[in-house]
C-alpha cells in the first residue's frame, strides 16, 4: 500500500529562519513520483516540484530546496530565510507508476512564519 | 492563470438538497479529472476518477450514489452531492493533468467549499 507521512502537523518560525518540512513515503513500486504542493489560505493548491524515483539529485529553486533520499524513503523540503508569505499548508504527495495523475497526499504541515 | 476552474467557489445549502460542483479545464481537453475532498485542517482524500465518456472510478469507501460524477465533455466534469447532509460539508477540489509530460505539474482547481445546514 502507498502512504505518505508528514509527521509535523504545525511549525512556527520567525521570519528569516530556515525551516525543513519532513516527508516519508511508502510504496512497493520501483518507479514513482513525489510532489510538494503549497496550499495558501485561499485554498488553491500550488505546485512546487515533482521528482521521479530515479532522480535523487537535490533540487534548489530560489529559497526552496528538496532533499530526496531513497534509502530512507524521504523527500524533505527546506525553506531558507523564510518569509511571512511562506505561511501555508504544505503537502507532500506520491503517485503511482502506472497512474501518475492519481496522487496520495500526506496530512500536510501547517507552516506559520511570524514577522 | 488558472488552467482548471471550479464553480461555485462556495455554496451553502439546506440538508436534503442536492448540490452540483463543476470542474472545467480551460483551453485544454481532459479525458480524466480527479475529485478530492478535504476536511478542515486535514489532507486531501481522493474520491474518484472522472472519465470522459464512461463511468467514474470511485475510491474505496466513497458512496457512488451520494457523490454522482458526470464527465460529459472533454472540458467539464461535475460532482453532484445528492441529498446533502451536514457531514458532507467539506472542501472539494478537482484536478486535471495538463502538460504533465513536460512539467510534471498537475493543476488543481480553486476548490469549492460546501456547507450543509
Amino acid at each position: 500500500a502507498q502512504k505518505v507521512t508528514q509527521a509535523q502537523t504545525e511549525i512556527s518560525v520567525v521570519e528569516k529562519e530556515d525551516v525543513t518540512l519532513d516527508c516519508v513515503y511508502e510504496t512497493r513500486d520501483t518507479t514513482y513520483y513525489l510532489f510538494w504542493y503549497k496550499q495558501p489560505p485561499s485554498g488553491e493548491l500550488v505546485f512546487l516540484i515533482r521528482r521521479n524515483s530515479f532522480d535523487e539529485q537535490n533540487e534548489i529553486s530560489g529559497r526552496y530546496s528538496w532533499n530526496f533520499q531513497k534509502s530512507t524513503s524521504s523527500f524533505n523540503f527546506t525553506i531558507t530565510a523564510s518569509q511571512v508569505v511562506d505561511s501555508a499548508v504544505y503537502f507532500c504527495a506520491l503517485s503511482e507508476r502506472y497512474n501518475t495523475d492519481k496522487l496520495i497526499f500526506g496530512t500536510g504541515t501547517r507552516l506559520q512564519v511570524f514577522p | 492563470g488558472a488552467v482548471v476552474s471550479q464553480h461555485p467557489s462556495w455554496v451553502i445549502c439546506k440538508s436534503g438538497t442536492s448540490v452540483k460542483i463543476e470542474c472545467r479545464s480551460l483551453d485544454f481537453q481532459a479525458t480524466t479529472m480527479f475529485w478530492y475532498r478535504q476536511f478542515p485542517k486535514q489532507s486531501l482524500m481522493l474520491m474518484a476518477t472522472s472519465n470522459e465518456g464512461s463511468k467514474a472510478t470511485y475510491e474505496q469507501g466513497v458512496e457512488k450514489d451520494k457523490f454522482l460524477i458526470n464527465h460529459a465533455s472533454l472540458t467539464l466534469s461535475t460532482l453532484t452531492v445528492t441529498s446533502a447532509h451536514p457531514e458532507d460539508s467539506s472542501f472539494y477540489i478537482c484536478s486535471a493533468p495538463f502538460g504533465r509530460a513536460l512539467t510534471g505539474e498537475l493543476f488543481f482547481g480553486e476548490g469549492s467549499r460546501l456547507t450543509v445546514l
